[in-house]
């Protein structure tokens, strides 16, 4: 079955204490991307990954790190946590170049609380 | 900068019946895809529904479809005979690709729909 796979799916941690949400998909996507929604705010962009070892920032990065060692996982690392990072998080992944207007498939969130 | 933007955060609808749900996105692009997806209370996002901006046709998928107005930059959702399933946030998002493979996918804000029995 095709699928973005995330974990956690829940984490409470606290302010300062590095975490670590991975993503990974089995659908020989080139391209994976991470999200973070907040109420009245939609999904904004964090970071994205075209391809292995190729990362590019988002519309809201600060805070975040990502890597892209491999095509299938592209986990999203968060050095020193902090509350405004309190959110739902989610990866997607999709084709690349050729499959330009497929949509992209979302895991299933990740719902971080820093304390 | 591309931007989406859902004039409804809520709607209400009852069961079986038909309601639209509206987005207006501002772009100076002239190929671009736009989507509508749906989250329910479970947090998964899930396709809806995509048009591409060179299609005049409206996509249409079983009880889902859209209205696509490329020069007013309009693309409503329509869902008919609503079924209490169908309540779920609702978002609007504009894709846009770059030479060079890169894309963005801007999203709106949402609207949250409930279907009442």
């Amino acid at each position: 079955e095709a699928q973005v796979t995330q974990n956690p799916r829940y984490l409470i941690t606290v302010t300062g204490k590095k975490l670590t949400v991975t993503c990974s998909q089995n659908m020989n996507h080139e391209y994976m991307s991470w999200y973070r929604q907040d109420p009245g705010l939609g999904l904004r962009q964090i970071y994205y990954s075209m391809n292995v070892e190729v990362t590019d920032k988002g519309d809201v990065p600060e805070g975040y790190k990502v890597s892209r060692k491999e095509k299938r996982n592209f986990p999203l690392i968060l050095e020193s946590p902090s509350p405004n990072q309190t959110s739902l998080y989610f990866c997607a992944s999709k084709a690349g170049y050729l499959g330009s207007n497929q949509p992209q498939h979302f895991g299933d969130g990740t719902r971080l609380s820093i304390l | 900068a591309q931007t989406v933007t859902q004039s409804q955060p809520e709607m209400s609808v009852q069961e079986a019946e038909t309601v639209t749900l509206s987005c207006t996105y501002d772009t100076s692009e002239n190929n671009y895809y736009l989507f509508w997806y749906k989250q329910p209370p479970s947090r998964q996002m899930i396709l809806v529904i995509r048009q591409e901006a060179y299609k005049q046709q409206n996509a249409t998928e079983n009880r889902f479809s859209v209205n696509f107005q490329k020069a007013a930059k309009s693309f409503s959702l329509k869902i008919s005979d609503s079924q209490l399933g169908d309540t779920a946030m609702y978002f609007c998002a504009f894709m846009k690709r770059y030479q060079g493979g890169s894309e963005k996918l801007v999203f709106g804000k949402g609207t949250k729909l409930t279907v009442n029995p």
